[in-house]
């Protein structure tokens, strides 16, 4: 069965400090990985797209990287802007999202 | 402004009044879907559309009804909601469905009584 699995469920940083959120996938076929940032009651925002493992993408503090059974997303130096939840969704025959890593940056 | 549009942003309603919750893009994108999001279950898609043409059940599309009459709108239609059906719910739209990000609407805020 397709699953998506994203650690850890929730994320406490000071500002300044480094961190990973991972996103575990098992799918066949996968076509493409989704990086979104959702802020409280509004809709994801996409971040990334990586499509084959080996690949990696960056945006300012942000940096995605993909290989065969997990993708990471590294955030460098986070601000207190940075806090919000962030979805990986994979896509084959279909989409799937996980439920997100609830990220908190402590000014 | 390239966007998905969804209203209403907002709606109380009660058990078993016919409501519809409209979509519209205008990014000339072929894919559309509709999700919900509830706390601890994440993003469920309840319908998407390839194209114009093609309309399919997502994972979760009991009680739900969805029509693609143009390509810019994607109408969710709740017959007769019930309480279960009390959700965040999301619009998004892609240029295709294979490889292509997809972009969401603001969200519709449900509640059912």
């Amino acid at each position: 069965e397709d699953q998506v699995t994203q650690s850890p469920e929730a994320l406490r940083l000071q500002e300044g400090e480094s961190s990973s959120l991972n996103c575990s996938y098992t799918v066949s076929g996968l076509r493409g990985l989704f990086w979104y940032r959702q802020d409280p009651g509004k809709g994801p925002e996409f971040l990334f797209t990586l499509y084959s493992a080996g690949e990696e993408k960056e945006k300012e503090r942000l940096k995605a990287t993909l290989t065969k059974k997990e993708s990471f997303l590294h955030i460098t130096a986070p601000k207190p802007e940075d806090s919000a939840t962030y979805l990986c969704a994979v896509q084959a025959d279909k989409i799937i999202f996980g439920k997100g890593t609830r990220l908190h940056i402590l000014p | 402004e390239a966007q998905v549009t969804q209203n209403p942003r907002y709606l109380i309603t009660v058990t078993g009044k016919k409501l519809t919750v409209t979509c519209s893009q205008n990014m000339n994108h072929e894919y559309m879907s509709w999700y919900r999001q509830d706390p601890g279950l994440g993003l469920r898609q309840i319908y998407y559309s390839m194209n114009v043409e093609v309309t399919d059940k997502g994972d979760v599309p009991e009680g739900y009804k969805v029509s693609r009459k143009e390509k810019r709108n994607f109408p969710l239609i709740l017959e007769s909601p019930s309480p279960n059906q009390t959700s965040l719910y999301f619009c998004a739209s892609s240029r295709q469905f294979y490889s292509y990000e997809q972009y969401f609407g603001p969200g519709t805020r449900l509640t059912v009584t």
